[in-house]
């Protein structure tokens, strides 16, 4: 059976440092990885997808980045984080584009920025 | 740009009770899925409804998409506490861009 894997589960980081939060899938060949966050109150928010290795596509011009270098790893990154980047991190996969079959997702990273 | 709007926001029910909670767009979508989120987990998929006037049913759970592809609704029979939870919509005109509600926040008293 397919698995999804995120960690950290929480992380407190300080403004300006470097970030780094790591996805793996199991049980999958070549899946899309997604990268969401999820503000209080608010939906989801797409800030990359991708398709294959080294492929990205970004949805939110941000300080934020991600990298797939292996089929089943996504790595969400940033050099120097805001405040603003606080939120709850979502790694997801699908087959194809998600309408028929939906995401499977992460259980996610909790990033406070102080 | 694509919005879907879920309502109420949040509900608080007694067990046992019956509950609707809605998702409306102004805009056609190709599907909409609907998830349950707990505290500190993600999102896991409930249903996905693809087809104008289609009613899904999952166990006390019944899920319907509107005939014209914009709007849905997940009616939940008898809840139970374990029902409690963040419920989220979630549509795509197709491809990656799925667009997701900000969820109805329910909470089932026992």
């Amino acid at each position: 059976s397919q698995t999804i894997h995120q960690w950290p589960a929480t992380l407190v980081q300080p403004v300006g440092s470097p970030l780094s939060l790591e996805c793996t899938v199991e049980g999958t060949s070549n899946p899309n990885l997604y990268w969401y966050r999820q503000a209080a109150g608010r939906g989801l928010q797409l800030l990359f997808y991708s398709v294959g290795i080294g492929q990205i596509s970004s949805e939110v011009p941000q300080n934020l980045s991600a990298s797939r270098p292996q089929d089943r790893q996504f790595i969400l990154s940033s050099k120097k984080l805001l405040l603003s980047d606080s939120g709850f991190y979502l790694c997801a996969w699908s087959l194809s584009g998600g309408r028929l079959y939906g995401y499977t997702f992460g259980s996610g990273t909790r990033l406070t920025v102080v | 740009t694509q919005l879907l709007e879920q309502s109420p926001q949040f509900l608080s029910i007694q067990e046992g009770e019956n509950l609707t909670v809605y998702c409306n767009s102004s805009s056609v979508f190709s599907s909409l899925q609907w998830y349950r989120q707990e505290p500190g987990e993600g999102p896991v998929l409930l249903v996905t409804v693809v087809t104008g006037g289609e009613v899904k049913k999952l166990k006390r759970l019944t899920f319907q998409f509107g005939d014209a592809r914009k709007d849905s609704s997940l009616h939940i029979t008898a809840a139970q506490p374990g029902d409690t939870g963040l419920y989220l919509c979630a549509g795509g005109p197709g491809g990656f861009k799925t667009i997701f509600g900000a969820g109805t926040r329910l909470f089932v008293k026992a």
